[in-house]
């Protein structure tokens, strides 16, 4: 059974600050990856997709990667700011398979 | 992208009644549609798939009496919660994959009293 894993589980950084997030799983054969990110009592938005066969993927300040052999992904945060403040979730599909498993989330918190 | 609306985006009930969540995909046609459940502090848990004309497949755990689902078409998908209880409040969300990625609606917070 998949098990996705985010650490760390709260981070609070000040403005203008580079930060990563880590998220692992202990199964390898994944079809693709997904970040999100989730404002208090709302839905997610998608913020980058990587497939598996894909190494890394960049959207503006963001850049995720992707190292499937390790089970491990990071998403990178350029130049922090206050409104990238919300819980940031990782999860993936499994091979031959569309239902996502998520990891718990990092609360990210961007100090004035 | 994918636009999926979810509605009502809040809803509270008494115990022993039922309440109908609305998934729609406004601008793609989606033969599947996935249902989660959050709870405080905890992930999404896949809850069932809603497949296009034909039985939804429940996660393990999940009562499939309890949480009826409905897809009667290629944009809407319905989960009921029938007899609701304290422990069913919960914050539920539908996606759809496009192809291109998963997009979700915007949830809905259920509060059973």
């Amino acid at each position: 059974k998949q098990e996705v894993t985010q650490i760390p589980a709260a981070l609070s950084v000040p403005e203008g600050e580079n930060l990563v997030l880590n998220c692992s799983f202990t199964d390898s054969a994944i079809y693709n990856l997904q970040w999100f990110r989730q404002d208090p009592g709302k839905g997610l938005t998608s913020l980058l997709l990587i497939q598996s066969s894909q190494r890394e993927q960049t959207s503006g300040r963001l850049n995720a990667s992707l190292d499937k052999s390790s089970g491990r992904s990071t998403l990178y945060i350029a130049a922090s700011q206050p409104g990238d403040s919300a819980t940031y979730l990782c999860a993936v599909s499994g091979a031959g398979s569309y239902q996502l498993t998520f990891g718990k989330g990092t609360k990210l918190s961007v100090i004035p | 992208g994918a636009v999926v609306s979810q509605h009502p985006s809040w809803v509270i009930c008494k115990s022993g009644t039922s309440v109908k969540i609305e998934c729609r995909s406004l601008d793609f046609q989606a033969t599947t549609m996935f249902w989660y459940r959050q709870f405080p502090k905890q992930s999404l848990m896949l809850m069932a798939t809603s497949n296009e004309g034909s039985k939804a497949t429940y996660e393990q755990g999940v009562e499939k009496d309890k949480f009826l689902i409905n897809h009667a078409s290629l944009t809407l998908s319905t989960l009921t919660v029938t007899s609701a209880h304290p422990e069913d409040s919960s914050f539920y969300i539908c996606s759809v994959w496009t192809g291109e990625g998963y997009t979700f609606g915007s949830g809905t917070r259920l509060t059973v009293v």
